[in-house]
């Protein structure tokens, strides 16, 4: 397994699109974890799932976000009705639930939105 | 409210010198972890190194070697014979099995030179 990976690396869209973009965890990892990372700060956590629960949410989250994951497998996170102020990396992580405290990162989605 | 500060926006050291990255945190919970995480330039987060808090032993994982003040809420990590592929980003963060998400301070940006 190669790790974490994510898809797409770079998106630029236009304020007011919708964006979505898929996360493929470590295999044998069923706990998931979306974050948001702007310019000059630390990631943020979002969301996670446990197999295909989506057990948490931050109040960052707002009503324009949402996250799935089917089948416990790779999950997808969508912004609606982008905003300027969502120009971030978005970053996914994965872990085994045992070990739930060592998350493996991808390298993220840089999303511009003009 | 859960906080992690890293004082340092920048740091530098010469090759084969010895640097210190400065963390403080600041939670009530008792039962945490705590981590460094590297970013290079090319965004995907590796972790460093891991310190439970119920342990007193300080971690070490090779060149990496933490100072854990559990009382002073202070986390530091020490890396012995810098080396080029050092110079990243590097991310202090704690994770609390409760709330199962990491917080992040807002990052040190290590120089290494030649």
């Amino acid at each position: 397994d190669t790790g974490v990976s994510q898809d797409p690396r770079h998106k630029i869209t236009k304020r007011g699109q919708n964006v979505t973009f898929r996360c493929d965890p470590i295999s044998e990892h069923n706990r998931l974890y979306w974050y948001r990372q702007t310019l000059g700060q630390g990631p943020e956590f979002l969301t996670y799932f446990q197999n295909e629960a989506q057990l948490e949410k931050s109040r960052l989250l707002s009503d324009r976000f949402s996250a799935e994951r089917p089948k416990g497998s790779f999950s997808t996170l969508e912004i609606q009705r982008t905003e300027q102020g969502d120009s971030a990396m978005y970053l996914c992580a994965s872990s085994l639930e045992r070990v739930f405290y060592e998350q493996y990162f991808g390298p993220g989605t840089r999303l511009t939105v003009t | 409210a859960q906080t992690v500060t890293q004082s340092q926006p920048e740091m530098s050291v010469q090759e084969a010198e010895t640097v210190t990255l400065s963390c403080t945190y600041d939670t009530s919970e008792s039962d945490y972890y705590l981590f460094w995480y590297k970013q290079p330039p090319s965004r995907q987060m590796i972790l460093v190194i891991r310190q439970e808090a119920y342990k007193q032993q300080n971690a070490t994982e090779n060149r990496f070697s933490v100072n854990f003040q559990k009382a002073a809420k202070s986390f530091s990590l020490k890396i012995s014979d810098s080396q080029l592929g050092d110079a990243a980003m590097y991310f202090c963060a704690y994770f609390i099995g409760t709330g199962n998400q990491f917080y992040f301070g807002t990052g040190t940006s290590l120089t290494v030179i030649p």
